[in-house]
């Protein structure tokens, strides 16, 4: 199953709202998760389910969608959440998109 | 507090070997599923393998054959032996625990593997 996102940069103001995309090439029922990779540091979980948050993820964070189509949306953008984001699908082994880099605007 | 410490990187010739540690602490790597994951400078995340709670082994096409992953339940420790290693192998490897349902909770901060002459 290929895992596409987009965009491959999103450049949004802090406080401002993000929407990210994942796409997949067939249905992944909701086995969709989402990380958070910051530079030089290893991914962190923060959906999974398609919109469960893991322990410890503030609600800014939500996730939605079903089948191929997934969004991954923070509102108020902190300054500790520009970084690259993931999507994994984990219906049929295990595929992550390419990523999405969150940048200032 | 569960914690996941990769150790065993380096540097490596084109063909040779080399084997992955990663020490687990806060839970028994023998009561969960237990993935490698990389990461080639600058690029995106690729799954590697994975142990199964049964001992059952998975591989990705792109290393099966070369690469053998097993843990030690007396030691608590993940193991991932490379043979044959190629250029395109070179990655950080991370270590991963995974839930009963499949994703990834918790990640090692992991190792760099390059492979170059």
């Amino acid at each position: 199953i290929v895992m596409t996102q987009s965009p491959a940069t999103l450049s949004v103001s802090p406080g401002d709202r993000a929407t990210l995309s994942c796409r997949a090439s067939q249905s992944v029922r909701n086995k969709l998760a989402w990380y958070q990779q910051k530079p030089g540091q290893a991914p962190r979980l923060l959906i999974y389910g398609t919109s469960t948050r893991a322990t410890g993820i503030p609600a800014r964070f939500s996730g939605s969608g079903s089948g191929t189509e997934f969004a991954l949306t923070i509102s108020s953008l902190q300054s500790e959440d520009f970084a690259v984001y993931y999507c994994q699908q984990y219906y049929n082994w295990y595929t992550f998109g390419q990523g999405t880099k969150l940048e200032i605007k | 507090e569960v914690q996941l410490v990769e150790s065993g990187g380096g540097l490596i010739q084109p063909g040779g070997s080399l084997r992955l540690s990663c020490a687990a602490s806060g839970f028994s790597v023998s009561d969960n599923y237990m993935s490698w994951v990389r990461q080639a400078p600058g690029k995106g995340l690729e799954w590697v393998s994975v142990v199964y709670i049964t001992g059952s082994t998975y591989y990705a096409d792109s290393v099966k054959g070369r690469f053998t992953v097993s843990r030690d339940n007396s030691k608590n420790t993940l193991y991932l032996q490379m043979n044959s290693l190629r250029a395109e192998d070179t990655a950080v490897y991370y270590c991963v625990r995974e839930t009963d349902t499949s994703f990834f909770d918790y990640w090692g901060q992991g190792t760099l593997v390059t492979v170059s002459s």
